[in-house]
């Protein structure tokens, strides 16, 4: 059965680093998205994007955060200049979106973030 | 704005016994509702979903939940449990106008043998 991939499974990294999380969506799918998953809290929406753009973001997705499809297959959140707060589980999830937002989004097994 | 709550942080049942976990919601728009579960060191996994269509919803390994309009609510039920229905479920709501999920804090179900 197919399914998001996402690499690395841990990353530790300095405060003022940047970092690169990388997502391998459904290959067929059209839409894709990051959460994230503070230790202790909810899981929070990030941004969802679409046809090459952001489709909708929220609060939490500021300057300090981009995403991007390179190529074909990968999709990659950027954090330009890590602060201790971004220390977080971060999920990529990707759907095809074929009716709607009743589509199911499959979730890759995250990428947990720590910021020293 | 849309919310979720579910109530208790930890369920606790026995082997065999009924799993109940409760779920509420706060929409403006018709709700679009799901239960996702994750397994330790797992990713999220779809269980069910609710899209107006039956408001009894069957998932995957024998749960289901029933979507009440009048409670605002979609509770996660299970007949019996399972050890290896130990895991973190969570609740999470959608809506027409957007994709993004709207995710309860979650609730950690314990399986005593």
């Amino acid at each position: 059965e197919p399914e998001v991939t996402q690499t690395p499974s841990h990353q530790v990294t300095q405060m003022g680093q940047e970092v690169i999380l990388r997502c391998v969506p459904i290959s067929n799918h059209l839409y894709f998205y990051w959460y994230r998953q503070i230790l202790g809290q909810k899981v929070e929406f990030l941004v969802s994007f679409y046809n090459n753009e952001i489709s909708e973001k929220s609060e939490i997705f500021d300057d300090q955060f981009s995403v991007e499809r390179p190529d074909g297959s990968n999709f990659t959140l950027k954090i330009r200049s890590t602060k201790l707060e971004d220390s977080a589980m971060y999920f990529c999830a990707s759907s095809d979106h074929v009716g709607g937002s009743t589509d199911t989004q499959y979730f890759g097994p995250g990428t947990r973030l720590t910021v020293l | 704005a849309q919310s979720v709550t579910q109530l208790g942080s930890h369920v606790s049942v026995s082997e065999g016994a009924l799993v109940l976990l409760r779920c509420n919601y706060s929409s403006s728009v018709p709700p679009y509702l799901f239960w996702y579960v994750q397994y330790p060191n797992q990713g999220l996994q779809l269980l069910l979903k609710y899209t107006s269509a039956a408001t009894l919803v069957k998932g995957i390994n024998g749960f289901e939940a029933e979507f009440k309009k009048s409670e605002t609510s979609f509770h996660l039920t299970k007949p019996s449990a399972h050890m290896s229905d130990a895991a973190e479920y969570f609740c999470a709501v959608s809506g027409e106008s957007n994709y993004q999920l709207i995710w309860g804090a979650g609730t950690k179900l314990i399986i005593k043998p």
